[in-house]
């Protein structure tokens, strides 16, 4: 079965400082990865996402993740942040479960960017 | 991606009653879900939703109690059932579009009081 991990439960940062929230995952099999935006009161927006190719994935909001299949993570990182980017962010797998896929989420990381 | 609504948007209910949520897409969809996020915590995945068949729910989750229907492509809804103060919760429908990648509505924000 998989799992996810976010290490991170919170992190705070101050505006135009990089940030990287840290995701890591267990499967043992093939995975697709998921990154999800959650602002305070809406629901979930996706991100970016791995499904195959290219190992480095970018949003169009300068977020980037990289698939590192050996170190079994998805980390995903911004050069410079801005206080719009304050937001509950959660990794997420999925994995193949019979005919279909079972996507898990991670516990999530609040990303604060301060003034 | 896909535009989805849900209805309502909030609600305050009182113990032992229930309430039914809508998801509504905006295009054809084989596949809905349903999702449960606890306070601080969590997505937690309820049910699958496939048109013209029962749903699957996942373990800890029964149809007695998150009866769900589908009677189309677009459109599905969730009963939350014999509510109690523990099923305060944002409940999300979500759809895959695109292969292998889930969008999510804007989600039910409910107080069981």
């Amino acid at each position: 079965a998989q799992s996810v991990t976010q290490l991170d439960s919170q992190v705070p940062v101050f505006e135009e400082a990089p940030v990287e929230l840290r995701c890591n995952y267990s499967s043992s099999v093939s995975v697709y990865l998921f990154w999800y935006v959650q602002y305070p009161n809406q629901g979930l927006q996706l991100l970016l996402k791995y499904l195959s190719g290219s190992t480095l994935v970018e949003s169009i909001n300068g977020f980037e993740a990289e698939f590192n299949k050996s170190q079994t993570s998805f980390h995903l990182r911004k050069p410079s942040v801005h206080i719009s980017d304050t937001a509950e962010y959660f990794c997420a797998v999925s994995e193949p479960l019979g005919s279909a896929r079972q996507l898990t989420f991670g516990s999530g990381t609040q990303l604060t960017v301060l003034p | 991606s896909a535009v989805i609504s849900q209805k309502p948007s909030r609600d305050i209910c009182q113990r032992g009653t229930s309430l039914t949520i809508q998801c509504q897409v905006d295009s054809q969809v084989t596949m809905m879900f349903w999702y449960r996020q606890q306070p601080g915590q969590s997505l937690t995945l309820i049910a699958t939703a496939n048109q013209g068949s029962e749903a699957t729910y996942e373990s800890g989750f029964v149809i007695d109690k998150f009866p769900i229907s589908r009677p189309n492509l677009t459109f599905s809804t969730l009963t939350v059932s014999n509510m109690s103060p523990e099923d305060s919760s944002i409940y999300l429908c979500s759809v895959e579009v695109q292969v292998e990648t889930q969008y999510f509505g804007p989600g039910t924000r409910l107080l069981v009081l």
